[in-house]
């Protein structure tokens, strides 16, 4: 079993729609949880950091976290196409950022 | 603010060559980690330097080696480079003493080729 799992798409979302992302992780340990977007040849950037059961929401983000179901998602409102990139999640259960492989994905115009 | 600082952006090296990549972090922050990132995939965990001691180490052959200098910028290298090393190399800044609960920001990364 992967430490950090994720569909790595492609996920195709028409634009104005929302996009849902979902990662799940194998340390019960983990205490925090990370979303960061990455454009194609570019490195990874932070959008949204979570550590709290529940969701967090910043802008058109919304970070939900389940620890008990040990699932992290990503929800995207009113995708724009500069919404498109691959996003990756990390797990931090012991001060390393352990990633997925990220998902792919496009917002279709 | 200056973010996280990486050089060279691109490299290209040959088979068995030794390569040297450096690192400044974010202001403020105390803590680097390296990330090598292959082609479709997420970064995987090389190491992680903090008050100039390797703190931990990712599953990476002793080839590859780090340092961290007083004013906390780092550097990584890579001997006896091999074509799997080719990979877009990352460097990650944080502030240590948050138990966990702190954030990473990346650097724009190095291009390695080897040929």
């Amino acid at each position: 079993q992967k430490e950090v799992e994720q569909n790595s798409g492609p996920l195709s979302v028409p634009e104005g729609a929302i996009a849902s992302l979902n990662c799940t992780y194998s340390d019960r340990g983990s205490q925090s949880f990370f979303w960061y977007r990455q454009y194609s040849g570019k490195s990874p950037e932070l959008i949204m950091s979570i550590y709290s059961n529940g969701d967090k929401e910043d802008g058109r983000f919304t970070a939900q976290l389940n620890k008990a179901s040990q699932y992290v998602s990503l929800l995207i409102r009113d995708s724009q196409p500069s919404d498109s990139a691959t996003y990756l999640c990390a797990v931090n259960p012991n001060e390393k950022l352990t990633f997925g492989t990220g998902t792919r994905l496009t917002i279709i115009p | 603010d200056a973010g996280v600082t990486q050089s060279p952006t691109h490299l290209i090296k040959t088979r068995g060559q030794q390569v040297t990549l450096r690192c400044s972090p974010k202001s403020g922050h105390d803590t680097v980690s390296w990330y090598q990132q292959a082609l479709g995939q997420g970064p995987q965990f090389i190491f992680q330097y903090y008050e100039e001691e390797e703190r931990q180490r990712g599953n990476f052959p002793d080839r590859f080696s780090g340092h961290q200098f007083p004013n906390y910028s780092s550097e990584l290298n890579v001997n006896a480079l091999l074509l799997g090393d080719s990979a877009l190399y990352l460097c990650a800044s944080s502030r240590d003493g948050a138990g966990g609960n702190t954030e990473a920001f990346f650097g724009q990364g190095t291009r390695l080729t080897v040929v």
